[in-house]
């Protein structure tokens, strides 16, 4: 199975600063990866998908970028409802696995 | 408005079974693959299983290989999910999640139901 790991696992930032996550596949898997965000006792709500589209509904500050094995989610503006755990999953081989996580938590 | 709703989870004993069900509305439940997802207390998301909209093509993590089974009823809007053989390690909330059409991603997830295993 196709291996994703994310970094950081967690990390600390204030309300308007730019947060970027990485997201790195144990091989390539062209664009085939979402992004998701899951908030405490709610179900994760996919962010973008294809790597870089923007799931209808999600504020324009989230972007993703990448291809092959290395990926990057980015919050350009930090605001408070987006302090949440952040997910990337992979679509190009089953089983379509997900990354350990990021947590982003208030400075 | 499309809903995913899941039931069917509760106490089981290890070795033993339980039976999720998935009940979809406000799309066309037999055009769309369908997943089921599970995360451990405090910890990540498991992918656990994948049906096709027909049901003809079907993946399992091998984590769960061989003891659970996945299947859908198109004429009812519901997936299932078949567990037997139940280890402590399965115990998760259990999502269902509907894959978006045509790209990567899952873009409808219900709330879960939870699975405990314990004697």
């Amino acid at each position: 199975a196709i291996q994703l790991t994310q970094s950081p696992s967690s990390l600390s930032a204030s309300v308007g600063d730019r947060v970027t996550i990485t997201c790195r596949a144990s091989q390539g898997i062209s664009s085939a990866l979402a992004w998701y965000q899951q908030k405490p006792g709610k179900p994760p709500n996919l962010l973008i998908y294809d790597a870089s589209t923007l799931q209808s509904g999600v504020p324009s500050r989230f972007s993703g970028s990448g291809s092959g094995t290395d990926f990057t989610l980015t919050i350009i503006s930090l605001q408070p409802e987006d302090f949440a755990s952040y997910y990337c999953q992979q679509f190009n081989n089953y089983p379509p696995t997900f990354g350990g996580g990021t947590k982003v938590e208030i400075k | 408005e499309v809903q995913l709703v899941e039931s069917g989870g509760g106490l089981a004993q290890p070795g033993g079974s339980l039976r999720l069900s998935c009940a979809a509305s406000g799309f066309s439940f037999s055009s769309y693959s369908m997943n089921w997802i599970r995360q451990a207390p405090g910890k990540g998301l498991e992918y656990i299983s994948f049906i096709s909209s027909s049901g003809t093509t079907i993946y399992y993590a091998d984590s769960v290989k061989g003891r659970f089974t996945i299947f859908r009823d198109n004429a009812k809007n519901s997936l299932y999910l078949q567990m037997n053989s139940l280890r402590a390690e399965d115990t998760a909330l259990y999502y269902c999640a509907r894959r978006r059409a045509h790209s990567s991603g899952c873009d409808y997830w219900g709330q879960g139901t939870l699975v405990t295993v314990s004697s």
